[in-house]
């Protein structure tokens, strides 16, 4: 089945300061990338998604890139914010088979 | 109405008890999860229901019993838990057979099990 892996499981930045989390996937079929943002006690909530016939997706200030040969993909947030403050999980899975492996989640901790 | 509602948000059970979750959206989803999250640890997934048919089973002890009555409700029985079993159960929604795969979370119940 599909391995997710995801880094860091922690991240520190400075409010303003860019913040990157990376994952990586095993399973070359994955087509569908969404990333999914999860504030303490609350629901996960979709942030961004990339499939696989794309190689960068932006909006406003986040975005997702692919690479398809190496099997990675990143998040990226830009000009970051103390409510960007929570747990993002990187996410795969096949188009039409409704299974989502999650990556194992990074806390990012925005600091005014 | 873009919600998915969980209820109860809380609930203790002893290790004898039945209990059941609920789970209701009108969106429109054919497609509904269950889904299990321990404290600082990803979504597993544990159920999926397609036009209200079981489509996977991702191999959960049968002391739990999903049910789909119709396509807006998703129940999950719970019987004879074990404490190992408190966690966060979360019940999703996305459109099925198209290419619009974005969950859709409800808030989750929180469970504990003495």
């Amino acid at each position: 089945g599909e391995n997710v892996e995801q880094h860091p499981s922690t991240l520190s930045v400075q409010e303003g300061d860019s913040a990157v989390i990376k994952c990586t996937y095993s399973d070359s079929a994955s087509n569908y990338f969404p990333w999914y943002k999860q504030e303490l006690g609350k629901r996960p909530q979709l942030i961004i998604d990339i499939r696989s016939n794309v190689g960068e997706k932006k909006d406003q200030r986040i975005a997702v890139t692919l690479n398809k040969t190496a099997k990675h993909f990143s998040l990226h947030i830009t000009e970051t914010q103390p409510e960007d403050s929570a747990v993002y999980f990187c996410a795969a899975s096949i188009v039409g088979y409704q299974k989502v492996t999650f990556g194992t989640g990074t806390k990012l901790q925005v600091i005014p | 109405d873009t919600e998915v509602t969980q209820t109860p948000k809380h609930l203790v059970m002893g290790m004898t008890n039945k209990k059941s979750l609920k789970c209701e959206q009108h969106m429109g989803h054919r497609a509904m999860y269950w889904y299990k999250q321990k404290a600082k640890k990803p979504p597993e997934l544990m159920f999926v229901y397609s036009y209200e048919k079981l489509s996977i089973n991702e191999s959960v002890p049968s002391r739990f019993s999903p049910e789909c009555p119709n396509s807006s409700l998703l129940n999950l029985h719970l019987h004879a838990l074990q404490p190992e079993d408190s966690a966060l159960y979360l019940c999703a929604s996305s459109q099925a057979g198209t290419r619009n795969e974005k969950l859709f979370f409800g808030s989750g119940t929180q469970l504990s099990v003495l």
